[in-house]
């Protein structure tokens, strides 16, 4: 079934550094969200992106979507420690009714 | 800000033992559904529902599982007996439409423990 696919698994960065967090998809898409979660806590969307947008920026947060590659990346510049946490791809599928496929996630460390 | 509310926060149960998880969505949201994560692994997708009937189920979502909008606020998760590996956090999520793949809102979840 559709799902995004995040990668690294883990990332530790000092405060005040960029993150890059990229996730991949198998199929077609209509659009590709991006989702925080903070430790036992439910997902908070951060950020939609569609597939005929190729950038999206929403304060400290860049997202890029190639299609051609099935890939996604988000960009959180001059990180801070409260962005500790885990973030989420989420994909729909034009073949699975457009529900919501998550995958493994990204689990950042910002050290102060 | 309108919020998905899910209770309980922890339910423990016995094994084989029926357990009904609630959830009441956003006021004005039309698609609703069920995720659930095991302990630092992956969000799975459970069911979705729309217009008072599922939308799609995934291969979890066996006959122990059953969902219901019993009125127009809450949407519940109920499963029939209890396994060991349902043991995990469950979210209930909504939104507003009016397309599918629209934002999700989820809830603070039901962490689920069997015995």
């Amino acid at each position: 079934s559709q799902q995004g696919e995040e990668d690294p698994q883990a990332l530790s960065i000092q405060e005040g550094e960029n993150a890059t967090m990229n996730c991949s998809y198998k199929t077609s898409i209509n659009n590709l969200q991006w989702y925080r979660q903070n430790s036992g806590r439910g997902l908070v969307h951060l950020i939609l992106i569609r597939s005929n947008e190729r950038e999206k920026h929403s304060g400290r947060l860049r997202v890029t979507l190639d299609t051609s590659k099935k890939s996604s990346s988000l960009l959180i510049t001059a990180s801070r420690a409260a962005d500790t946490a885990s973030y989420f791809c989420a994909t729909d599928a034009l073949d699975n009714n457009n529900d919501m496929r998550f995958g493994a996630g990204t689990r950042l460390t910002v050290k102060p | 800000e309108p919020e998905v509310t899910q209770t309980p926060s922890h339910q423990v149960t016995q094994m084989g033992q029926e357990v009904i998880l609630r959830c009441v969505p956003i006021s004005n949201h039309l698609y609703f559904y069920w995720y659930r994560q095991i302990l630092g692994q992956k969000v799975e997708f459970l069911v979705s529902f729309y217009n008072n009937e599922i939308s799609e189920k995934s291969e979890i979502f066996d006959d122990q599982f059953s969902v219901e909008r019993p009125d127009g606020s809450n949407f519940t998760l109920k499963i029939r007996s209890t396994k060991l590996e349902d043991s995990a956090m469950y979210f209930c999520a909504s939104s507003g439409g009016p397309t599918w793949g629209e934002k999700l809102f989820f809830g603070s979840g039901t962490q689920l423990s069997v015995l």
